[in-house]
């Protein structure tokens, strides 16, 4: 059975920290490492690794996959109150259909 | 604002009624797919379409039943639920779910769902 573990399940920092998200996967038929932020509703698309080393970056978000070692990691720098929020790490895999399987989710709180 | 809309938003049901929830989207999409998300954890999946045919249905119990009219429809219709059923149900979509694809899933709002 597929499985994507995160942590840590919860984190509260204060604004301006920089915080390290955790995605630990193993999984059949591996595709694809996904990041999404979940405030009340839908989750949002953040990034999408497929290849080891290569650094996806946007703003104070950045994201890297290590497929030897089956981890990924994200990073929020200068956090602030709005990155408060649930994120998921979902793995893309399947050897016919594609599907996603998703972590538990990182809750980041982010206080003034 | 998603591309991917549902309706109801919210949806209020007895163990008797039937219903159903609704998805749309018009990204040209090959591949839809229902998750289900309970309070304080992650989607789990449910049902995948591909190419309007079922590909994947994930040991679903026989109330939830999915149906595909076309390519940018997606129904899921609920009969003699149980209260823990009740959950944010979400619909996504994807280019298409074949031929190595590996690209991200676009969800909607999702249709909140309580069953007395």
């Amino acid at each position: 059975e597929d499985k994507v573990v995160q942590s840590p399940l919860s984190l509260v920092v204060h604004e301006g920290d920089t915080v390290t998200l955790n995605c630990s996967y193993e999984v059949t038929n591996f595709r694809s490492l996904l990041w999404y932020k979940q405030e009340k509703k839908a989750p949002t698309f953040l990034f999408m690794l497929t290849s080891s080393g290569i650094e996806k970056k946007s703003g104070r978000l950045s994201s890297i996959l290590d497929k030897k070692e089956l981890f990924s990691i994200l990073n929020i720098t200068a956090t602030q109150t709005g990155d408060s929020a649930i994120y998921l790490c979902a793995v893309g895999s399947g050897a016919g259909s594609y599907q996603l399987t998703f972590g538990k989710g990182t809750k980041l709180s982010v206080i003034p | 604002d998603t591309e991917v809309t549902q309706t109801p938003k919210h949806l209020v049901m007895g163990m008797t009624n039937k219903k159903s929830l609704k998805c749309e989207q018009h990204m040209g999409h090959r591949a839809m797919y229902w998750y289900k998300q309970k309070a304080k954890k992650p989607p789990e999946l449910m049902f995948v379409y591909s190419y309007e045919k079922l590909s994947i249905n994930e040991s679903v119990p026989s109330r939830f039943s999915p149906e595909c009219p076309n390519s940018s429809l997606l129904n899921l219709h609920l009969h003699a639920l149980q209260p823990e059923d009740s959950a944010l149900y979400l619909c996504a979509s994807s280019h298409r779910t074949s031929g190595g694809f590996t690209g991200e899933l676009f969800f909607g709002e999702g249709s909140r769902l309580t069953v007395l």
